[in-house]
């Protein structure tokens, strides 16, 4: 089955920096790639998604970009803002009756 | 539109003891999943479903059990609770398909003692 994995754990960054997170995926038949935001005490939050047959998305300050060769894709948040903490989990999926497979999450703090 | 719903939002067991968790959603979402959320361990699949009387094991399911009689309700019981299985659960559902925005509930924390 899908095995996802996700860097890094936990990520540190100055209010105005962007971040980087990375997931790399095991299954090449799988074709949605979707990032969720978790806040304290909250249920996940999808924040954007990828499918396949595009290389990038962006929606303000978030992107998304996958690598479909290297079976790779990334979470870029650029001037990141204190409300931008949170723990974020990749996923990826096959599709048909296949549920997400979710990444360990991140955990990354804005420091103002 | 309260989304999805769960209950309760927190429980105390005692090792052995049965309960059930329950999800409602208000969307006409078609599937619906339990998940379990412990720390370093990220979200992990319990049981889903496809659909109304259908049900389907996931990567953890054991010690857990299921039932959607109804499409809006997705009921995840534990038969003799063990000290693993305390963890923060959630439900999701999605509306068509598993490649769609799946929502999810506030999260039942519970705690087996």
């Amino acid at each position: 089955g899908e095995n996802v994995e996700q860097h890094p754990s936990t990520l540190s960054v100055q209010e105005g920096d962007s971040a980087v997170i990375k997931c790399t995926y095991s299954d090449s038949a799988s074709n949605y790639f979707p990032w969720y935001k978790q806040e304290l005490g909250k249920g996940p939050q999808l924040i954007i998604d990828i499918r396949s047959n595009v290389g990038e998305k962006k929606d303000q300050r978030i992107a998304v970009t996958l690598n479909k060769t290297a079976k790779h894709f990334s979470l870029h948040i650029t001037e990141t803002q204190p409300e931008d903490s949170a723990v974020y989990f990749c996923a990826a999926s096959m599709g048909g009756n296949t549920p997400l497979v979710f990444g360990k999450g991140t955990r990354l703090s804005v420091i103002a | 539109n309260a989304g999805v719903t769960q209950t309760p939002k927190f429980r105390v067991l005692k090792t052995g003891q049965s309960m059930t968790l329950l999800c409602a959603q208000d969307m006409n979402h078609e599937y619906m999943y339990w998940y379990r959320q412990d720390p370093g361990m990220g979200l992990r699949l319990i049981h889903y479903s496809v659909g109304e009387g259908t049900t389907a094991k996931g990567e953890v399911p054991d010690g857990y059990n299921v039932s959607r009689l109804k499409k809006q309700n997705f009921l995840l019981g534990l038969e003799s609770a063990a000290p693993s299985q305390t963890s923060v659960y959630f439900c999701a559902s999605t509306y068509l398909g598993v490649n769609t925005e799946a929502f999810f509930g506030q999260g039942t924390r519970l705690t087996v003692v």
